[in-house]
């Protein structure tokens, strides 16, 4: 069974500083990861996507990687903001053959930047 | 991407009673996926939403509790059965979109309505 575990659980970082969030997962057999964020009382807003054959895919501030022999990603944020303040969360494609699967879901860092 | 949207965003319930959610996607989709989240937890998939046929749900959950349709493309609903104060989560629904390329490899990406939040008195 795939477990998806982020580190740290929580963060608080002064603003503009650059910061990385981890993301492990047991099954290396993923067909993709996918990042999001989650604002309080709201749903998820997807930041990035990288397939398994890719190692990494950037957006804006925003860079994650991915090692997908060692059942590992990183985000990582440059010059942080107040409004990077969400929890962010990762998540696998579980794969069996192909085509379209449901997501499995880290349990999410909690980040805060102060102003 | 898709634009997604759910109905209602929050409700509050009796014990014992059922609640409909409603997921309508504005552009047709072939994926589409029914999650819980319970407070302080994550994300659980609940079950996949076929259309045209029965969904397919996740270990640890069952039709009779978590009935879902799919009459077609744009649509599904989940009903919350015989709810209990456990059943209090937020309830979101997720497709994967093709993109303009219309890939179907599994390679896409997924989005995620509003969510709707459900608390069960």
């Amino acid at each position: 069974k795939q477990e998806v575990t982020q580190i740290p659980a929580a963060l608080s970082v002064p603003e503009g500083e650059n910061l990385v969030l981890n993301c492990s997962f047991t099954d290396s057999a993923i067909y993709n990861l996918q990042w999001f964020r989650q604002d309080p009382g709201k749903g998820l807003t997807s930041l990035l996507l990288i397939q398994s054959s890719q190692r990494e895919q950037t957006s804006g501030r925003l860079n994650a990687s991915l090692d997908k022999s060692s059942g590992r990603s990183t985000l990582y944020i440059a010059a942080s903001q107040p409004g990077d303040s969400a929890t962010y969360l990762c998540a696998v494609i579980r794969g069996s053959g192909g085509g379209a699967d449901g997501l499995t879901f880290g349990k999410g860092t909690h980040l805060i930047i102060q102003p | 991407s898709a634009v997604i949207s759910q109905k209602p965003s929050r409700d509050i319930c009796q014990r014992g009673t059922s609640l409909t959610i409603q997921c309508q996607v504005d552009s047709q989709v072939t994926m589409m996926f029914w999650y819980r989240q319970q407070p302080g937890q994550s994300l659980t998939l609940i079950a996949t939403a076929n259309q045209g046929s029965e969904a397919t749900y996740e270990s640890g959950f069952v039709i009779d509790k978590f009935p879902i349709s799919r009459p077609n493309l744009t649509f599904s609903t989940l009903t919350v059965s015989n709810m209990s104060p456990e059943d209090s989560s937020i309830y979101l629904c997720s497709v994967e979109d093709p993109g303009l390329a219309g890939d179907e490899t599994g390679y896409n990406e997924q989005f995620f309505g509003p969510g709707t939040r459900l608390t069960v008195l």
